[in-house]
Formats: C-alpha cells, structure tokens, sequence
C-alpha cells in the first residue's frame, strides 16, 4: 500500500539558512500534518491543513510557514535556521473524517550546523 | 507537568511473554487513544486505536481503555524480538484539531 512520502530525508544547513520540506499524503487522504521529533523526544505537533486550508497551530515558531497545494502535497519552509531547529520532522496524513487515523511518513532529518 | 504520561523505560522482556504498557492522561476532553511502534529513526506506525472505554483486540496486541480513571494500556502477546521498539501513546481531541497529544514514548526490548 502507498505511504506518505516525504523528501528530502535528510538535510543538512549551516544556522541562518532556509530550507523546505515537501509531504506526499497518501492518496486520497486530503488532510496533513506536521511533527517535529527532537532527540530522545516525543513528536510535537506544529501545524494542520484540510483542503489547502490551515486547519490548526501548534507550537511552530514564527520563523516556519507552511501551506497545502491542490494536489494535497504540503510543503514546511523553515528560515533563518537554529541549532535547536536540528530534529525530525514528519509529516502525517489522514482523510476528513478519520482523522483518528493518522499515518505518518518515514521522516526528515535536519542537521543544523 | 505534560498532559500525556509514559514511562520511558526501557522495559525488557523474554521472548514470548505479554507486554504490558500504559499511559494516564490527565484532560478528560480526549476522546480517542491510539498507539504508535516507533523503531529506530524511523516514522511511527500506527498499530491501534480506540475510542470508548472497554477491551480493543486485534491479533496479538490489545488495547485497553479506562476513562474513569484516565488510564489507558496496551498488551502484546506472545511478544518477538521485532516487536523491539519504542511504543507512544497518543490522544486526540476530534474536531478540535485533531492534533496529536504523545506520550513519552516507552522503549521496550524483547529477549530471544
């Protein structure tokens, strides 16, 4: 079966830099979200979309955007780089209604130096 | 003081005994409970969910729910060295932007 795909899976960026994840949901699943994983911890939730739309926020600093396209594909667009911005970052994915059942996709590793 | 609690571990078991896992949450308003299999950096995988209180069964694993006292569990049975991982628990609010609230994570290995 079709996963989420996510690219690229690992990055590395020098602080201040801009980088930009992209999220593939699983077809048909019209909703996304954002995890960002630090080390040793557990995944934190930092933002949602439904139909391009954002659809909640959570605790993303006002340095990352983010937006859903028509195709459903989301991308995370990270600027001005940190040391603490060094984790994974997932992206999940569900369809409207089932929302409980959220998949989520092999990950990006950012390394930032 | 985190909305989700887990105990972090790691808890070791032999091969073929029953794993036993658990988390207590503390915000009454969450209405669904799934857990995750996390192996090593790697995305995780979603094994169940459940959204009432009372006994959810699925080949070897079960999930198990108490709203009363804010506990949730989650049993393997028969447990294999692959089931070596770590195990979060989640919870969410439906409709309320149906984020994810994660546990800790408990890491778990199992002993041939």
């Amino acid at each position: 079966a079709a996963g989420v795909i996510q690219s690229p899976r690992h990055l590395i960026k020098e602080k201040r830099e801009t980088a930009t994840l992209k999220c593939y949901p699983i077809p048909r699943h019209d909703t996304v979200y954002w995890y960002q994983q630090g080390p040793g911890q557990d995944p934190q939730f930092l933002i949602s979309f439904y139909e391009k739309m954002q659809s909640d926020k959570g605790s993303i600093p006002d340095r990352f955007s983010a937006q859903q396209f028509s195709d459903y594909h989301s991308e995370l667009n990270m600027s001005s780089l940190e040391l603490g911005d060094s984790a994974l970052y997932f992206c999940a994915s569900s369809q409207r209604d089932r929302e409980e059942t959220q998949y989520f996709g092999p990950g990006t590793r950012l390394l930032v130096l | 003081q985190k909305e989700v609690e887990q105990d972090p571990g790691p808890l070791s078991v032999p091969e073929g005994a029953i794993v036993s896992l658990n988390c207590t949450y503390s915000n009454s308003a969450f209405q669904y409970f799934m857990w995750y299999r996390q192996y090593s950096r790697k995305g995780p995988e979603l094994l169940m969910y459940t959204y009432s209180s009372g006994n959810k069964e699925d080949g070897r694993f079960t999930a198990q729910v108490d709203k009363s006292s804010k506990y949730i569990s989650l049993f393997i049975r028969d447990s294999q060295p692959s089931d070596s991982a770590t195990y979060l628990c989640a919870m969410m609010i439906k409709a309320a932007g149906n984020k994810l609230t994660f546990g800790g994570g408990t890491r778990v290995l199992v002993k041939p």
